[in-house]
């Protein structure tokens, strides 16, 4: 069973800080999508990252995927109150067939933005 | 506009009483899917489904059952509710690349069950 990790589970910092919250796996996927959950709505996509060592930036946000597929990073720079939510890593299986469609979400990082 | 939609948005309901809550999507998107997200655990698949009449269990399957007769719905069916199926249920959508690996999903805006 393929499992994804993220820490930290909380995260409360003040506007202007730099912060970068983690998704672990033993496993290796194919792809790799960060999304941010807002209360009362579902998870809005941020970015997808397919290739081991890919990195993406959206305006303030950095994404990292591991070399080994196994692993992603979410640096926010110079967060502001906009950036608060919850913040979910899902992978998607890569070696059993049997997982191939299936999508792991990790339990999520909620981070709160004090002005 | 582009969207997934979930009915009812919130439900209260007793152990036993059979519901369904219905998902439908405009996008003609091939893969549908149902999360359940409780507090700690993220969300969890339930059932995913890539095509007409091509189901299958996700990680937390047992005391649901789904359908897809159409490609746009995809109904979540409690034949017989229990307390612990208390939680916020998110249906979600999407394409198939050209090799056949799962696009982005588009999620719906949730629905929170309560079973007494």
């Amino acid at each position: 069973t393929q499992l994804l990790e993220q820490s930290p589970q909380f995260l409360s910092i003040q506007e202007g800080e730099n912060l970068t919250v983690y998704c672990n796996s033993s496993s290796v996927f194919s792809s790799l999508q960060w999304y941010r959950q807002e209360p009362g709505e579902g998870p809005v996509l941020l970015v997808t990252v397919v290739t081991g060592g890919e990195v993406k930036k959206l305006k303030r946000l950095t994404f990292q995927f591991g070399d080994a597929r196994k692993d992603s990073s979410l640096h926010i720079t110079a967060a502001q109150p906009g950036d608060t939510g919850l913040y979910l890593c899902a992978g998607q299986g890569a070696l059993e067939k049997t997982s191939y469609d299936k999508v792991i979400f990790g339990p999520g990082t909620s981070l709160s933005v004090i002005p | 506009e582009a969207q997934v939609t979930q009915n009812p948005r919130y439900l209260i309901t007793v152990t036993g009483k059979k519901l369904t809550v219905t998902c439908s999507q405009n996008m003609n998107h091939e893969y549908m899917s149902w999360y359940r997200q409780d507090p700690g655990l993220g969300l969890r698949q339930i059932y995913y489904s890539m095509n007409v009449e091509v189901t299958d269990k996700g990680d937390v399957p047992e005391g649901y059952k789904v359908s897809r007769k159409e490609k746009r719905n995809f109904p979540l069916i409690l034949e017989s509710p229990s307390p612990n199926q208390t939680s916020l249920y998110f249906c979600a959508s999407s394409s198939y690349a050209h090799q056949g690996k799962p696009q982005p999903q588009h999620f719906g805006d949730g629905t929170r069950l309560s079973i007494l």
